[in-house]
């Protein structure tokens, strides 16, 4: 039973270019969150969606990231013009979709740098 | 929105002792602490948790408590081994719906 999945786990972006980041839920799991963690820090949540709907994005920034979760496969975080600011390690997590639905299972995260 | 306050930031216990990290968090209305282990480079492992119908829970070594009223909720390690030292996140989830607010985190080291 594989656990959720991101790729790539290591990505390095020049200034100004786009990265993207990949979350494949664990089987059985509809609901999908991203939490970015800067050094040193803890995790802050951005964005809640289930497949094909934006639940709930209060945490992500009004400009360049943006997220989906299609109908078919992986979920998306997307950052554009990427700033130095932007590096940091960004985890993804999944919930069941019913049941124990509030217990989130976090993917090994991907880490980005900016440089 | 929910906040939470975790201390203390760093903890060093000998091996053997136990270790108590506290949280306090702002929302009444939330219903659901989890804590989180995280190893330096890993992913955060859900450890415990423990909903708002309850007040304890204890699984072999590790045990949460939940003080409604006052708002705050505890994380107990007992009998502390060198695979303990970790950073350690407590969380909630608010009235808002299903998003964590976490915790500072609190970094424990376990001496042998």
């Amino acid at each position: 039973n594989a656990g959720v999945m991101q790729n790539p786990r290591h990505l390095v972006r020049r200034r100004g270019q786009e990265a993207r980041l990949r979350c494949s839920p664990m089987k059985g799991h509809s609901h999908v969150y991203w939490y970015r963690q800067l050094p040193e820090e803890g995790l802050k949540f951005m964005v809640y969606l289930q497949k094909e709907n934006i639940i709930d994005e209060s945490g992500m920034p009004k400009e360049r990231f943006s997220a989906e979760f299609p109908k078919e496969g992986p979920s998306i975080l997307r950052i554009q013009q990427v700033v130095r600011g932007d590096s940091a390690a960004y985890f993804c997590a999944s919930s069941p979709s019913q049941g124990t639905y509030y217990e989130q299972y976090f993917g090994p995260g991907t880490r980005l740098t900016v440089t | 929105g929910e906040n939470v306050e975790q201390h203390p930031s760093t903890l060093s216990v000998q091996e053997g002792d136990s270790a108590v990290i506290k949280c306090t968090y702002s929302d009444s209305a939330s219903n659901y602490f989890p804590w989180y282990k995280q190893e330096l480079g890993k992913r955060p492992q859900l450890i415990i948790d423990i909903r708002s119908n309850v007040g304890e829970k204890k699984d072999q070594r590790i045990a949460v408590t939940l003080n409604k009223t006052a708002k705050h909720f505890s994380l107990h390690i007992t009998e502390t081994q060198p695979e303990d030292s970790a950073v350690y996140f407590c969380a909630a989830i608010g009235a808002a719906g299903n998003k964590l607010t976490f915790g500072g985190g609190t970094r424990v080291l376990v001496k042998p």
